[in-house]
């Protein structure tokens, strides 16, 4: 079964440049999450999608970020204008949310470095 | 929101020594999750924890649950190198989101 697919693995762009992530989720799944990853604040939630509708996007830094899911296999993730501090791995995950919460699976996430 | 530290850090251990790490929430939980992640690796799902006082076993690895689910335990009995990564032990949200502890990063020398 593929799992969640990331493009692109590394991004190396200047900044100001617009950054856009993508993300295919899996089949089926309902929920798809957009993470960042840092050394100093470690893995934390941008945005969440429950059936392609952005739920909770209270961690999304600010707004040069926006993120779009327009339908159930397809979400991107967009910085512009990106800057240094931007740099980080970003994390896209999905999982089935009924009743229970259920484990999120991660995409292999992107690289991004902004000079 | 849910407060969660994770501790340590960082553990350097001897390859066949034991290893834990410890999860505490501020709140009472519902479920907790938790994942690890290999370096260079993305974070993989191990186990969900539900029941107050629950102990899950994966072959050398315990999971425990507080009795007043707002604590979380992970136990790796006799590490291998293969163990090495950063375990997150993650929590539930009303809402299906999961806030993540800033992990233990386990290193194991031969």
């Amino acid at each position: 079964d593929a799992g969640v697919i990331q493009s692109p693995r590394h991004e190396v762009t200047e900044m100001g440049q617009e950054v856009t992530l993508r993300c295919k989720p899996i089949s089926g799944h309902n929920s798809l999450f957009w993470y960042r990853q840092t050394m100093m604040r470690g893995l934390e939630l941008l945005i969440y999608f429950n059936n392609n509708v952005p739920i909770d996007d209270s961690g999304m830094p600010e707004d040069r970020f926006s993120a779009k899911m327009p339908n159930a296999s397809f979400s991107t993730l967009k910085i512009q204008p990106s800057e240094p501090r931007d740099s980080a791995v970003y994390f896209c995950a999905s999982s089935f949310t009924g009743a229970t919460n259920q484990p999120q699976h991660f995409g292999d996430g992107t690289r991004l470095s902004i000079l | 929101g849910q407060q969660v530290m994770q501790i340590p850090q960082y553990q350097h251990v001897q390859e066949g020594e034991d290893f834990t790490t410890y999860c505490n929430s501020s709140t009472t939980l519902s479920n907790i999750q938790w994942y690890k992640q290999r370096p260079g690796g993305h974070p993989v799902f191990l186990i969900q924890l539900v029941k107050s006082g629950e102990v899950k076993k994966q072959k050398r690895l315990t999971f425990q649950f507080g009795e007043a689910k707002k604590n979380s335990s992970l136990h790796i009995t006799a590490t291998q190198t293969t163990d090495v990564g950063t375990y997150f032990c993650a929590l539930d949200n009303a809402g299906n989101m999961l806030t993540f502890g800033g992990g233990t990063r386990l290193m194991v020398k031969p």
